[in-house]
């Protein structure tokens, strides 16, 4: 198994802000995931990142609003830009096992925007 | 369009008895089911996985079925524990065709398992 941090593991910022998560893996992995997981809701996957070329996002997510960066194989940062109340969720890092189609996730940044 | 459905969004069990979480979906693509758990605080915890070419897979106290024809699938707890008391998220997930399995989530199901 893959162990994974996030940084910082809970915020609470003001409208129009923006703040940078970011995702660290214990090992090099091919694929990053980014999921939210708003409050009542599924977990939704924002993006998947990958090492050297741009994120491909979901239908409804946009690059301008949740900026990734994946400098390398171990570490992926996202930015929630231009923050409302109703970003306010917790985001969660993930990646594939190497093996098999289980996903591992990190800890989870809480974010509750004013 | 919701594509992995968990209808009951809470389930309390007895101590000892078998807690049953169900999970519907309506995508015939996918090919490979996963359970996972997470507590208050944590990230999802991986917990277990049928493929579409079974329709059963025990480990320990975990059991899951899969009825393709239904696209119904479920978690099977046998005996319950308190310590199992926790959100549980069915998630789905076929080739997305870059060779990566994007997963698809259900909204999760409470367990509650009184002492």
């Amino acid at each position: 198994s893959a162990v994974i941090s996030q940084k910082p593991s809970r915020d609470i910022c003001q409208r129009g802000t923006s703040l940078t998560i970011q995702c660290q893996v214990d090992s090099q992995v091919t694929m990053m995931f980014w999921y939210r997981q708003q409050p009542g809701q599924s977990l939704t996957l924002i993006a998947t990142a990958n090492q050297g070329s741009e994120a491909t996002y979901e239908s409804g997510f946009v690059i301008d609003k949740f900026p990734i960066s994946r400098p390398n194989l171990t570490f992926s940062t996202l930015t929630v830009s231009n923050m409302s109340p109703e970003d306010s969720s917790i985001y969660l890092c993930s990646v594939e096992a190497n093996i098999g189609n289980e996903q591992f996730f990190g800890p989870g940044t809480r974010l509750t925007v004013l | 369009d919701q594509q992995v459905k968990q209808n009951s969004p809470s389930l309390s069990v007895q101590e000892g008895r078998i807690s049953i979480l169900n999970c519907d979906y309506t995508n015939s693509m996918f090919d490979y089911f996963l359970w996972y758990k997470k507590y208050p605080a944590e990230g999802p915890t991986f917990l277990i996985s049928i493929s579409s070419i079974k329709d059963k897979n025990e480990d320990g106290r975990f059991t899951v079925f899969l009825n393709k024809s239904a696209k119904h699938l479920s978690l099977h707890i046998v005996p319950s524990q308190p310590g199992d008391s926790a959100v549980y998220f069915c998630a789905a997930s076929g080739d997305s065709g870059a060779g990566s399995y994007q997963l698809t989530f259900g909204k999760g199901t409470k367990l509650s398992v009184i002492p």
